[in-house]
């Protein structure tokens, strides 16, 4: 089965810092989706990366995908307090029957 | 357009029952997945619905079901509760089109949060 995993698992930023999440996968990506996720609650779709070197921006997020690393990487710019929360990244198999989320990186951000 | 909605919200049940969750998929939207998010195991695969079949499913024992209806909703049934079952479910509906990976962006529900006691 595909593996996700995220690092760091936790991270506890200043307001206004800059911060980076990874995710690597232990087999070929097929498209990489990054989640957010408030605490308990469900997820919110961020972005969907396709193809290799593919890079996307909403508003302070980016996400990019390196396909030969086998790696996705998520980096947010001058954090806010509203960014707080999990982040997932999910891809498909390669057979595409299932769904596979990552670890998950718990964001806090200090006022 | 109405969002993923998921009833009920929360369930307290005791070991041994069995239990219904209902997931209404955004409109339009012909897949429907579901998820068991744990502490210890993440955000985890159960099955995906399209068009009332089941399409794919996870590596979850057989107390673990469920069904679509015609007008795509779906409901998912654990059988023979364990406490290990404790944990919040989430659907998902997408187009789920087959090799069409853009129409294939998931919409989540807010959950079911399933207490086992």
């Amino acid at each position: 089965s595909q593996e996700l995993e995220q690092s760091p698992q936790s991270l506890i930023v200043q307001e206004g810092k800059n911060l980076t999440i990874n995710c690597t996968s232990s087999k070929t990506l097929y498209g990489l989706y990054w989640y957010k996720q408030k605490y308990g609650e469900g997820l919110i779709f961020l972005m969907m990366l396709q193809k290799g070197g593919e890079e996307k921006s909403h508003e302070k997020i980016t996400a990019k995908l390196d396909e030969k690393k086998q790696q996705s990487s998520l980096h947010i710019t001058a954090s806010q307090p509203s960014h707080a929360g999990i982040y997932l990244c999910g891809a498909d198999s390669n057979t595409g029957n299932q769904f596979y989320f990552g670890t998950g990186t718990s964001l806090t951000v200090i006022p | 357009k109405a969002g993923v909605t998921q009833t009920p919200r929360y369930l307290i049940k005791t070991r041994g029952q069995q239990v219904t969750l209902s997931c209404s998929p955004i409109s339009g939207h012909r897949s429907v997945s579901w998820y068991q998010q744990t502490p210890g195991q993440g955000l985890q695969f159960l099955f995906e619905y399209f068009s009332e079949t089941q399409r794919n499913k996870g590596n979850f024992p057989g107390r673990f079901s469920g069904r679509q209806f015609s007008n795509s909703r779906s409901e998912m049934n654990v059988s023979t509760l364990e406490l290990g079952d404790s944990a919040l479910y989430l659907c998902a509906s997408s187009l789920g089109l087959a090799g069409v990976r853009s129409y294939n962006e998931q919409f989540f529900g807010p959950g079911t949060r399933l207490t086992v006691l």
